[in-house]
């Protein structure tokens, strides 16, 4: 079954302790991305990646960072969490960009909130 | 900058009412066009998606939009709602310059039984 999976689904942290939110997925998608969705705002995009070692900066990058080390995995790592990137995460992949196969499919979320 | 705007914030119609909400976005090139929804508690899920041909495009459940390329819309409607269809709903536009896929600020529809 194709599918982006991400873990944790939820998370509660402290302030300033590093974590990591993994994301997988299972298509051989070449693009990989990162939202936050807060209310009102949509979804941002934080990251992405179209290939494996070709990351870039979304519209709000900073206080986060990724690796695309292998082609399935994406994380996102938060060095330093503070309570402003309390919010609901989603990773997405995507086959190539501009064909007709693009379509970006959705891991269920991880749920953040630093205390 | 490139961009993307939902008109509407929260729709609040009555079962069997026409549904009709509003996107627009910034020029930047060759563009594909989606339209996703999110149930609550649920991650995003593809209704439609335009790339090119027949601006009139259909997607699951009844849903349709139009992409009109004058305008820089890609609105999305269904003749009757449901009150199943209460839920999110996000307009999203693939740069395919830069690659980057951005979405609009959702609109929420309730629909009252």
């Amino acid at each position: 079954e194709a599918q982006v999976t991400q873990n944790p689904r939820y998370l509660i942290t402290v302030t300033g302790k590093k974590l990591t939110v993994t994301c997988s997925q299972n298509m051989n998608h070449e693009y990989m991305s990162w939202y936050r969705q807060d209310p009102g705002l949509g979804l941002r995009q934080i990251y992405y990646s179209m290939n494996v070692e070709v990351t870039d900066k979304g519209d709000v990058p900073e206080g986060y960072k990724v690796s695309r080390k292998e082609k399935r995995n994406f994380p996102l790592i938060l060095e330093s969490p503070s309570p402003n990137q309390t919010s609901l995460y989603f990773c997405a992949s995507s086959a190539i960009l501009g064909t007709t196969n693009t379509e970006a499919f959705f891991g269920q979320g991880t749920r953040l909130t630093v205390v | 900058a490139q961009s993307v705007s939902q008109h509407n914030h929260h729709v609040i119609l009555s079962e069997a009412a026409s549904l009709e909400l509003g996107c627009n976005y910034s020029y930047g090139g060759t563009v594909n066009l989606f339209w996703y929804v999110q149930y609550p508690g649920q991650h995003l899920q593809l209704l439609l998606k335009y790339f090119s041909g027949d601006p009139l495009v259909k997607g699951i459940k009844g849903f349709e939009a139009e992409f009109i390329k004058s305008k820089f819309s890609f609105n999305l409607r269904k003749p009757s709602v449901q009150w199943s269809d209460t839920a999110e709903y996000f307009c999203a536009v693939l740069y395919n310059q830069g690659g980057k896929l951005i979405f609009g600020q959702g609109t929420e529809l309730s629909v009252k039984p």
